[in-house]
């Protein structure tokens, strides 16, 4: 299996753009997370999908962050309009089933906003 | 609510020295589950193990070693003759039946393996 598999790896936009991040979890997962990390902030949950809903989403930061999930295969996470402490690493992850098993992380997208 | 606590931030040890990276945790669900992960400079995050509430039995794969005990709510790694490939940044994480399962982390211990 590929694993998880984000895109782009890294980001550079300027304040005020829309940015989008993608992911494509495991085949045959049905829980998926994203997560950021800042060094601030740590490894923090924006929003967890299970079965293509989203399940819980108190942590996003803001209206300007959204997050989709059309089909198991792929789900993006959006910022708009993005600002300079948006700057982080955004991290997707996926696992088999909501009862605690583990998560499998992508490689991540090093977001820096200008 | 569900924590993790990592309070170790930086341990820096010599090659072929034994290390213990701590971790405990708070949750008042009795159903849960306890993970590492580790994440090298090149960023990635890399599942090690996962124990679940039931079971405290330690567990050893080869250099590495975990030692849960409820009764200290801990859930403590230790590393044998550690090697400079070992550097890392090691999280714990924690997800509870009350918490949906979702993993909560620790803030991380950076781990610097010097020849």
């Amino acid at each position: 299996d590929a694993g998880v598999i984000q895109s782009p790896r890294h980001e550079v936009t300027e304040m005020g753009q829309e940015v989008t991040l993608r992911c494509k979890p495991i085949s045959g997962h049905n829980s998926l997370f994203w997560y950021r990390q800042t060094m601030m902030r740590g490894l923090e949950l924006l929003i967890y999908f299970n079965n293509n809903v989203p399940i819980d989403d108190s942590g996003m930061p803001e209206d300007r962050f959204s997050a989709k999930m059309p089909n198991a295969s792929f789900s993006t996470l959006k910022i708009q309009p993005s600002e300079p402490r948006d700057s982080a690493v955004y991290f997707c992850a996926s696992s088999l089933n909501p009862g605690g098993t583990e998560a499998f992380f992508g490689q991540g997208t090093r977001l820096t906003v200008v | 609510a569900q924590k993790v606590t990592q309070a170790q931030t930086e341990i820096s040890v010599v090659e072929k020295e034994d290390v213990t990276l701590d971790c405990v945790y708070e949750t008042r669900d009795t159903t849960y589950y306890l993970f590492w992960y580790k994440q090298p400079p090149s960023g990635e995050l890399v599942f090690l193990i996962r124990r679940n509430s039931f079971d405290e039995q330690n567990e050893i794969s080869g250099r590495y070693s975990w030692n849960f005990q409820k009764s200290t709510s801990s859930f403590n790694f230790t590393i044998t003759a550690s090697q400079v490939v070992d550097s890392a940044v090691y999280f714990c994480a924690l997800s509870t039946s009350g918490g949906s399962y979702i993993p909560t982390f620790g803030r991380g211990t950076s781990l610097i393996v010097h020849p």
